[in-house]
């Protein structure tokens, strides 16, 4: 099973980037980097993934480090829609979900 | 057509009914996901589904039951549930399992009750 580490919690202010990032130490070399957003009362919905090189959608960038084994989800924005439980993993076989970071997100 | 639909929405049921969730996707996925969610944990996966056949489990209780009857519907038969069983019940799909870049489409879930 993927194992990942986010902080509990983080905050941001409206309308201000937000930098959530991801440790996963035991990533494999072709695995690649998922992230999710849960919505209050919804499903878990699709963020963003990659690789290895830094990617763009938008959603959000993700920013890779060089060595794989952490990723920052970049949020540079932030509006109070994106208040969530946002979600990191890297083997996207089967979903597994980490404990993930619960984004606050202030006016 | 990027939709799971889960119905029902809300479920209450007690403990010797017997009830049904149900998923259904038209994206042509062949890989579908039960996942159960109690209040502010992460989903947990129960059971996963690929070309129609059960590829996990994950050491569910017999009480749930999945079943795919077709590459769109999923069914997850419920029989005897405790209180505990009570949390929302996701639905998921993917392209095919297998393919580590493919994404998973979400349902808005089943809220359950049981009483």
């Amino acid at each position: 099973d993927a194992k990942t580490t986010q902080p509990n919690s983080m905050e941001s202010n409206e309308e201000e980037p937000v930098h959530l990032p991801c440790n996963h130490s035991t990533i494999s070399g072709t695995d690649y980097i998922h992230w999710y957003r849960q919505l209050p009362s919804q499903g878990p919905e699709y963020v963003i993934h990659g690789l290895t090189s830094n990617v763009n959608n938008r959603m959000a960038s993700l920013a890779i480090a060089e060595d794989r084994k952490s990723s920052t989800l970049i949020l540079h924005r932030a509006t109070l829609r994106d208040a969530a439980v946002y979600y990191c993993t890297y083997n996207n076989n089967d979903m597994r979900f980490g404990a993930g970071t619960r984004l606050t997100v202030k006016p | 057509d990027t939709e799971v639909t889960q119905t029902p929405k809300h479920l209450v049921m007690g403990m010797t009914n017997k009830k049904s969730l149900k998923c259904e996707q038209h994206m042509g996925h062949r890989a579908m996901y039960w996942y159960k969610q109690k209040a502010k944990k992460p989903p947990e996966l129960m059971f996963v589904y690929s070309y129609e056949k059960l590829s996990i489990n994950e050491s569910v209780p017999s009480r749930f039951s999945p079943e795919c009857p077709n590459s769109s519907l999923l069914n997850l038969h419920l029989h005897a549930l405790q209180p505990e069983d009570s949390a929302l019940y996701l639905c998921a799909s993917s392209q095919r399992r297998g393919l580590i870049y493919s994404i998973q489409y979400f349902g808005a879930g089943t809220r359950l009750s049981v009483l």
